[in-house]
C-alpha cells in the first residue's frame, strides 16, 4: 500500500539553525501539506501547495518558513532560522484528486528538538 | 475562527465494551469531516463524512454525521486493546486544503 514517508525521523538542532525536513509524498497525489503538533497540543495546519506554488498558508507559516517541490518525488519543509518553539512533530500529507475525493495520508512524522 | 471540539478527552474502557466518541464543529466553510487514529505517530485515516445521515462503517468502527446539529460521532463496538489510541476529528473546507483539528479523544482499552 503506497504510503507517504518522512526523514529524518528525528532531528536535533540549535537555535538559530536551518533545517530542513524532508517528505516523499504518495506517488500519484497533487497536494501536498505540512502540518505540526506541538507536545500535548492539537495538530495544526501550516502549509499547502499544489501545482509547484503555496495554495494556502497558516499564520504560523511566517518568513521563516519555506516549502519546496525540488523534484518529482520530494517535498521539503525548511525552518529558517529555528527557535525553541519551533520543537514539535512535524508531519507531512498528501492527497490525491479523485472525482470529490480529499483524503489526507499522513506520513509518520519527524520530531524536531532545537535546543 | 474555525473550531472544532471532542469529547471526552480521555475515556478508559475495558475490553469488548462499545465506546462512541464525539465531535462538534464551527467553522466557516464546511465541506467534509475526517477522522484519524493517532497511535504512536502519524494520524492514519478512518473516515471522511460529506453527507448527512449517512453511516460509514469499517469492521467494528462506524461513523455518521450530522450537519444541521454540526457533529459527527465515532463508534467502536467490541472494542479491543489495539483499539487503544487518540481518534481525531478535523474538518476540511470545500478548497479541501487544510484540515482543522480536535483536540482528540484518548481511548484506552484495557484487557
Amino acid at each position: 500500500e503506497p504510503e507517504v514517508t518522512q526523514t529524518p525521523s528525528h532531528q536535533v538542532t540549535q537555535m538559530g539553525q536551518e533545517v530542513i525536513l524532508r517528505c516523499v509524498p504518495i506517488s500519484n497525489h497533487l497536494y501536498f501539506y505540512w502540518y505540526r503538533q506541538i507536545l500535548g497540543q492539537k495538530v495544526e495546519f501550516l502549509v499547502s501547495f499544489y501545482n509547484n506554488e503555496i495554495s494556502e498558508k497558516s499564520e504560523i507559516f511566517d518568513d521563516q518558513f519555506s516549502v519546496e517541490r525540488p523534484d518529482g518525488s520530494n517535498f521539503t519543509l525548511k525552518i529558517r532560522s529555528t527557535k525553541l518553539e519551533d520543537s514539535a512533530m512535524y508531519f507531512c500529507a498528501s492527497s490525491g484528486l479523485t472525482g470529490l475525493n480529499y483524503e489526507q495520508y499522513f506520513g509518520p512524522g519527524t520530531r524536531l528538538t532545537v535546543t | 475562527e474555525d473550531k472544532v471540539v471532542q469529547s471526552p478527552l480521555s475515556l478508559v474502557v475495558h475490553e469488548g465494551d462499545t465506546v462512541t466518541l464525539n465531535c462538534s464543529y464551527e467553522v466557516t466553510n464546511f465541506r467534509s469531516l475526517l477522522w484519524y487514529k493517532q497511535e504512536k505517530k502519524a494520524p492514519t485515516f478512518l473516515f471522511m463524512l460529506t453527507s448527512s445521515g449517512i453511516e460509514k462503517k469499517s469492521g467494528r468502527l462506524s461513523s455518521i454525521l450530522d450537519k444541521k446539529e454540526l457533529f459527527s460521532i465515532l463508534n467502536i463496538t467490541a472494542t479491543q486493546t489495539g483499539d487503544s489510541a487518540v481518534y481525531l476529528c478535523a474538518v476540511s473546507p470545500p478548497s479541501g486544503s487544510r484540515l482543522t483539528f480536535g483536540e482528540g479523544t484518548q481511548l484506552t482499552v484495557n484487557p
